[in-house]
């Protein structure tokens, strides 16, 4: 069965405190992906990594960076966090193939005050 | 640029009904896959099907079936038999097919909230 995890389901962090996100998945998944999702937004793509040591921004990478130093592991850093910030994260994986669909993990609430 | 729209914000749909939940979309890619989820409240994004610019039949998936209609640029998800646990957000997605950077990318609908009344 297809599993990606997430290091929290919830998260509470003061304004300007360093913020991570881990997220892994045990698939031999080659691709990975960050959204946060936000009422009435949708899902946006923050940033994806297609292989270890690769990384892509998506649509706003802005206030965010990634760190795939492991093909099981995709890291989304807030390095200062503020609270427009505040959103549901969700990661995802992919195989690599062209078909292939992402799978999501249970998603992280941050709440930054 | 890919744009997919879900015009519905919410539906409510009787227990053992059938429901459509409509998703149109817009792109230039010649080949391109079409993606349904559902989000229940706690959050996690569940892959429901897939449908595949190129298949010539539309898909399904146990109770779900995707009415792919290519020329009017439509994937709406029906749901048969609808039970209290389909009571969800329910996103189309889509991504083109081919190699690139741009093909890694989902591009989601805003999302239709489906109530199943008992």
């Amino acid at each position: 069965d297809v599993k990606v995890t997430q290091s929290s389901r919830y998260l509470v962090k003061r304004t300007g405190e360093k913020v991570f996100l881990e997220c892994v998945q045990d698939m031999d998944h080659e691709n990975m992906f960050w959204y946060r999702q936000d009422p009435g937004l949708g899902l946006r793509l923050i940033y994806f990594s297609y292989d270890v040591k690769m990384k892509e921004k998506g649509d706003i990478p802005e206030g965010y960076s990634v760190s795939r130093e492991k093909k099981e592991r995709f890291s989304l850093i807030l390095e200062s966090a503020s609270t427009n910030q505040t959103s549901m994260y969700l990661c995802a994986s992919r195989l690599g193939l062209v078909q292939e669909t992402q799978y999501f993990g249970p998603g992280t609430r941050l709440l930054v005050l | 640029a890919q744009k997919i729209t879900q015009t519905q914000p919410g539906m409510f749909v009787q227990e053992k009904e059938a429901v459509t939940l409509d998703c149109t979309y817009d792109t230039s890619d010649p080949s391109y896959g079409l993606f349904w989820y559902k989000q229940p409240s706690s959050g996690e994004m569940i892959f429901l099907i897939y449908q595949g610019s190129y298949d010539q039949q539309n898909a399904t998936e146990g109770r779900y079936s995707l009415n792919f209609q290519k020329a009017r640029k439509s994937a709406n998800l029906v749901i048969s038999a609808s039970q209290l646990g389909d009571s969800a957000m329910y996103f189309c997605a889509m991504r083109g097919l081919y190699s690139g950077a741009g093909s890694y990318q989902l591009t989601f609908g805003k999302g239709t909230k489906l109530s199943v009344i008992p």
